[in-house]
C-alpha cells in the first residue's frame, strides 16, 4: 500500500507563472488536508477536502489559490500568478475516516521556489 | 492559526541522554498527536493520545496529557544521534470538518 504520494518534489516557477502541486492519498482514504511550511516553521492549515467538496478553506488565501479533489485522480493544489512569497513547502495528508479521530499520513512535500 | 506551540523551541543534547518537549494548546480537543520531520522531508506519525488518557508509551517514547492544563509533554529516553529532528504537536478534534493544528516545533539535536 503506497503512502501518500505528492509530486513533483521540486518545483521551480518564475513570478507570474502557475504552479500545480498533485496529492495522491493513500488507498482507501477519501479526505485530503494541505498545509504550507515556511523555513524554520511548523505546518499552517490551508485547506481540508473530500472527493469533489471542500470542507473547509480557511487556511487558503482568499486570491490566486484554489484546490479541487475530483471523484477520479489526485488532489491538485493550485496557484495562479505566484510571487516570491509563495516559495515554501506544501504537504499533503490523507486520512480515512471523519476528522481527525485517527493520525494523518503525510506525504513527502513539494518544494516550491519562486523565481 | 496555531494551536499547539512547543518549548522549547531547540534543545540540544548528548546521545544517551533524555529529551523532554512541551506543547501547549489553547482549545478543546479531541486527540492530541505528535509527529517527527527530518530535514527536508515529510511528517512522520509518532504517537496519539486520546483526550481521555493521562499516559501513553510506544518504545523510548513517553508521552502524557494533562487537559485541565492543556499541555502535554514528550520524552524521548536515551536519544541516539538518529533521533536528530524538529518534532510536532498537533491537536485534532473527531468532528467532521476539522483538521489537524500544528505547532512551530521543537527543532532537537542530539550529538554523539
Amino acid at each position: 500500500n503506497a503512502g501518500v504520494m505528492q509530486n513533483p518534489r521540486h518545483l521551480v516557477r518564475r513570478r507570474g507563472q502557475e504552479a500545480r502541486l498533485r496529492c495522491s492519498p493513500m488507498k482507501g482514504h477519501s479526505h485530503v488536508y494541505w498545509y504550507r511550511q515556511l523555513p524554520e516553521e511548523g505546518l499552517k492549515f490551508m485547506v481540508y477536502l473530500q472527493k469533489e467538496n471542500i470542507i473547509d478553506e480557511s487556511g487558503m488565501p482568499k486570491e490566486r489559490f484554489s484546490a479541487e479533489f475530483p471523484k477520479e485522480g489526485p488532489s491538485i493544489l493550485r496557484i495562479q500568478q505566484v510571487v516570491r512569497g509563495d516559495s515554501a513547502a506544501y504537504f499533503c495528508a490523507s486520512s480515512p475516516g471523519t476528522g481527525f479521530g485517527t493520525e494523518a499520513f503525510f506525504g513527502q512535500g513539494t518544494r516550491l521556489t519562486v523565481v | 492559526s496555531q494551536q499547539g506551540e512547543e518549548d522549547p523551541q531547540a534543545l540540544s543534547i548528548q546521545e544517551g541522554e533524555n529529551a523532554t518537549m512541551n506543547c501547549s494548546y489553547k482549545t478543546s480537543i479531541n486527540n492530541l498527536q505528535w509527529y517527527r520531520q527530518n530535514s527536508g522531508r515529510g511528517l512522520v506519525h509518532l504517537i496519539l493520545i486520546r483526550s481521555n488518557e493521562r499516559e501513553k508509551h510506544s518504545g523510548r517514547l513517553r508521552v502524557t496529557l494533562d487537559t485541565s492544563k492543556k499541555s502535554s509533554s514528550l520524552l524521548i529516553t536515551a536519544s541516539r544521534a538518529a533521533d536528530t529532528a524538529s518534532y510536532f504537536c498537533a491537536t485534532g478534534s473527531n468532528q467532521a470538518g476539522t483538521a489537524l493544528i500544528f505547532g512551530k516545533g521543537t527543532t532537537l539535536s542530539v550529538s554523539s
